[in-house]
């Protein structure tokens, strides 16, 4: 079936460098996106959104970058800190369907 | 956003028993969602919890096994029944409003034993 995934489960990153986590997905009607973080031992907390209208959107140090021609979305992390280790999650729905798929989730650990 | 209280936090339960997981919102939610994540795995939506009305299941899970109440638009119960160690999950309440963003409370951390 249709679903969202990540295309690394983990990424290594040297504090201060920028990271970068990518997400295919496979469903052409979804029209959201969102990344998550989820630290050890706690829920998920939404990061960043996008809506399919658009390519791009920045945040606080993030960025969200959404390729639909590819079906792939990424979210860049600038200035990488030890804080910004945790899974990243992204989630999509499509239309009218309240529901999130979620994609695997990629593991970050930031290196001092 | 939101604030989400779900409780309990964690809990160890012997196998056979029953666990209800409560959400408490902190403001009125269009939807409310259950979600299971695996030790290590992604989320797993698991239901969504209608106000007043039965709970809308995802395939291969059932009323019987987890039901869920909304009594109203900002409380929600799963429980886990007959739990057997193949339960031992995160359990999430998600909420969102009008299509905007979708927001999880902290989890509730359930071993079965």
């Amino acid at each position: 079936g249709e679903n969202v995934g990540l295309h690394l489960p983990t990424l290594s990153v040297q504090e201060g460098d920028n990271s970068i986590i990518n997400c295919a997905y496979s469903n052409s009607a979804s029209d959201y996106f969102i990344w998550y973080k989820q630290e050890s031992g706690k829920g998920p907390q939404f990061i960043i959104d996008i809506r399919s209208n658009m390519d791009k959107r920045q945040g606080q140090r993030v960025t969200v970058l959404l390729n639909k021609t590819v079906k792939h979305l990424s979210l860049q992390i600038a200035a990488t800190q030890p804080g910004d280790s945790a899974v990243y999650f992204c989630a999509e729905r499509s239309g009218n369907d309240y529901k999130l798929s979620f994609g695997a989730g990629t593991t970050v650990t930031v290196r001092a | 956003s939101a604030v989400i209280s779900q409780k309990p936090s964690r809990d160890i339960c012997q196998r056979g028993t029953s666990l209800t997981i409560q959400c408490q919102v902190d403001s009125q939610v269009t939807m409310m969602f259950w979600y299971r994540q695996q030790p290590g795995q992604s989320l797993t939506l698991i239901a969504t919890a209608n106000q007043g009305s039965e709970a809308t299941y995802e395939s291969g899970f059932v009323i019987d096994k987890f039901p869920i109440s909304r009594p109203n638009l900002t409380f929600s119960t799963l429980t886990v029944s007959n739990m057997s160690p193949e339960d031992s999950s995160i359990y999430l309440c998600c909420v969102e409003s009008w299509g905007a963003e979708a927001f999880f409370g902290q989890g509730t951390r359930l071993t079965v034993v």
